[in-house]
């Protein structure tokens, strides 16, 4: 089955205390992206990555990390998290930049503490 | 640069009554958009899109959007509400192979009630 896996789907945890939420494809796409929702302001996108080891900055990329070193993973690093990173976040991939149908993962609630 | 706008953050319709949710875009260059849906305790699922083919475009479950350009919108109807209709609604724009910014832009979202 075509999908998009985050792990793991809720956390709590410490201001401080690093910590990686994983994003892996099976579908082959070279895009992949990781956005927060927050109540009133929809998603926003944190970074995006338009194939292996090219990632860029979206919207709101202060205080998170990727990396993209195979083509299926995708993960999301938050070094120092602080409450205001409190948030529910979604990875999604799509073939390719641009007009193609983007693919959301189940999403991650975060809660920093 | 690229915005959306959906007006009405809640929505409450009667089962078996038209929904229409509203969308307002603007971009700098011919958009393309779309459509999630998103249900409780779950990801965005594409409702539909529009990439500059036919202005009228169906999606899943009943949906459909009409593009008007001289109104820049691009609001989500369904002629007969379902129970299983209740959830949040997300409008998004793309400006497509862009140069390197973002791919699609969000709504702050609509979240649909049906009443029985």
């Amino acid at each position: 089955e075509a999908q998009v896996t985050q792990n793991p789907r809720y956390l709590i945890t410490v201001t401080g205390k690093k910590l990686t939420v994983t994003c892996s494809q099976n579908m082959n796409h070279e895009y992949m992206s990781w956005y927060r929702q927050d109540p009133g302001l929809g998603l926003r996108q944190i970074y995006y990555s338009m194939n292996v080891e090219v990632t860029d900055k979206g919207d709101v990329p202060e205080g998170y990390k990727v990396s993209r070193k195979e083509k299926r993973n995708f993960p999301l690093i938050l070094e120092s998290p602080s409450p205001n990173q409190t948030s529910l976040y979604f990875c999604a991939s799509s073939l390719r930049q641009g007009t193609y149908e983007q693919y959301f993962g189940p999403g991650t609630r975060l809660t920093v503490t | 640069a690229q915005s959306v706008t959906q007006l009405g953050s809640h929505v409450s319709v009667s089962e078996g009554a038209l929904v229409l949710l509203r969308c307002n875009y603007s971009s700098s260059v011919p958009p393309y958009l779309f459509w999630y849906v998103q249900y409780p305790n779950q990801g965005l699922q594409l409702l539909l899109k529009y990439t500059s083919a036919a202005t009228l475009v169906k999606g899943i479950n009943g949906f459909e959007a009409e593009f008007k350009k001289s109104e820049t919108s691009f609001h989500l109807t369904k002629p007969s509400a379902h129970m299983s209709d209740a959830a949040e609604y997300f409008c998004a724009v793309s400006e497509g192979f862009g140069t390197g910014a973002n791919n699609l832009f969000f709504g702050t979202g609509t979240r649909l009630t049906v009443i029985p």
